[in-house]
């Protein structure tokens, strides 16, 4: 089967980098996703790599190692209003059509 | 444009009964999702639609049905629901050429009794 894994928590001050890991097992690899949502709320779209590299957008990168099977986000300059869950994932490999989520990192970030 | 909208936005329900929670997209968006998020876990797919016509099970389907009548539409159906069910459910769509960009709706917060 396919399973990825994050950590369950991780805190941060205010204006600081933190990053959030993603590693992953599966068989077929169509690509890592970030997705962000706040509590109470919707996930929303932050990024997808597809190819090894680090992709930016803003204040956010994610990075992805495809033979280390391990990805990242890196969030800078942090915010209040990025207390949020994070979860990578993963297309499916029996149907691209369908992602695998991880089960989220929760972010705090501290003034 | 609305986006992904979701309804109702709350529902209780008692062991037994049944209900239908609609999801409707105006971006033209061939792919549609349901999903459902336990307490602090990530979403599992129940069902999922390629087109309109067309669906597919997800990691966990049972206990659920879905229809895609219409191509802005995805309806998911509880029979009979069960207090196992009792769930955040969220609904989602993506357009062909961008299947890792899914556009999700508010969810829906369903309790069964």
């Amino acid at each position: 089967g396919q399973s990825l894994e994050q950590p369950s928590e991780v805190t941060a001050v205010e204006g600081a980098i933190v990053q959030i890991n993603c590693t992953y097992q599966t068989s077929g690899f169509y690509g890592l996703s970030w997705y962000q949502q706040h509590d109470g709320g919707a996930p929303t779209f932050l990024s997808y790599n597809g190819l090894d590299g680090l992709e930016e957008t803003g204040r956010f990168s994610s990075f992805l190692s495809r033979s280390d099977s391990y990805g990242y986000l890196l969030l800078q300059e942090l915010q209040m209003k990025d207390s949020a869950s994070y979860f990578c994932a993963v297309r499916d490999k029996d149907s691209s059509y369908k992602l695998i989520f991880g089960s989220g990192t929760r972010l705090l970030v501290r003034p | 444009n609305a986006g992904v909208t979701q309804t109702p936005k709350f529902r209780v329900l008692k062991t037994g009964q049944s209900m239908t929670l609609l999801c409707a997209q105006d971006m033209n968006h061939e792919y549609m999702y349901w999903y459902r998020q336990d307490p602090g876990m990530g979403l599992r797919l129940i069902h999922y639609s390629v087109g309109e016509g067309t669906t597919a099970k997800g990691e966990v389907p049972d206990g659920y049905n879905v229809s895609r009548l219409k191509k802005q539409n995805f309806l998911l159906g509880l029979e009979s629901a069960a207090p196992s069910q009792t769930s955040v459910y969220f609904c989602a769509s993506s357009p062909s050429g961008r299947r890792n960009e899914q556009f999700f709706g508010p969810g829906t917060r369903l309790t069964v009794l």
